[in-house]
């Protein structure tokens, strides 16, 4: 298996524009995790889905935050409007389910930069 | 609400010696906690995970071990290599949840 693939790797663009940030979870795994890293804070949970279904959100920052995770092989994070301080890495994380023992396999990030 | 410390948020060691990175967390009512990597400009890579259950985990060089009670986990590296240069992060899934909570980590360098 590839691991979980996201897309883009880097992204720049300008305060107010729309950001879209893709992942595509490990085959069978029906858990899928977006998280945030920032020097200052670290990696935060933005939100989590299970079986397509968004189970925890509330660390998703404000209302230009959403997410959505049409069928079991696909996510997106969108901004909107995009501000400087969303500037992170972000990660898309898939496990294979809610089950204590099972390890969360993470994606090599997308870096955004909002000038 | 949990909380994981880690200490220190960096470490330079020469090649060749054995090292103890620490984790600490509020909540002791725990499912597991687990060890990661992670290089720069990479992702995470699950290094070991040990269960509320279980006292301690190794593979190869590494040993995780787990004090549930007094909140506290220390991830052991025997004879530390160059290729062990990383950022090492401390994640606790809490009881009754289904996700993570991050330490900071501890940026390890170790020189040749």
């Amino acid at each position: 298996d590839a691991g979980v693939i996201q897309s883009p790797r880097h992204e720049v663009t300008e305060m107010g524009q729309e950001v879209t940030l893709r992942c595509k979870p490990i085959s069978g795994h029906n858990s899928l995790f977006w998280y945030r890293q920032t020097m200052m804070r670290g990696l935060e949970l933005l939100i989590y889905f299970n079986n397509n279904v968004p189970i925890d959100d509330s660390g998703m920052p404000e209302d230009r935050f959403s997410a959505k995770m049409p069928n079991a092989s696909f996510s997106t994070l969108k901004i909107q409007p995009s501000e400087p301080r969303d500037s992170a890495v972000y990660f898309c994380a898939s496990s294979l389910g809610g089950r204590a023992k099972n390890i969360q396999y993470f994606g090599a990030g997308t870096r955004l930069s909002v000038l | 609400k949990q909380e994981v410390t880690q200490i220190p948020a960096a470490l330079s060691v020469p090649e060749g010696e054995n090292l103890v990175l620490n984790c600490s967390f509020t909540d002791s009512a725990i499912y597991n906690l687990q060890w990661f990597r992670q290089d720069p400009g990479k992702g995470l890579t699950s290094l070991l995970l040990i269960q509320s259950s279980q006292r301690e985990q190794t593979s190869g060089r590494l040993n995780a071990s787990l004090d549930k009670s007094s909140g506290r986990s220390t991830l052991y590296i025997a004879a530390s290599q160059p290729g062990d240069s990383a950022t090492y992060l401390c994640a606790v899934r809490s009881s009754g949840y289904s996700t993570l909570t991050f330490g900071k980590g501890t940026m390890l360098l170790v020189s040749p």
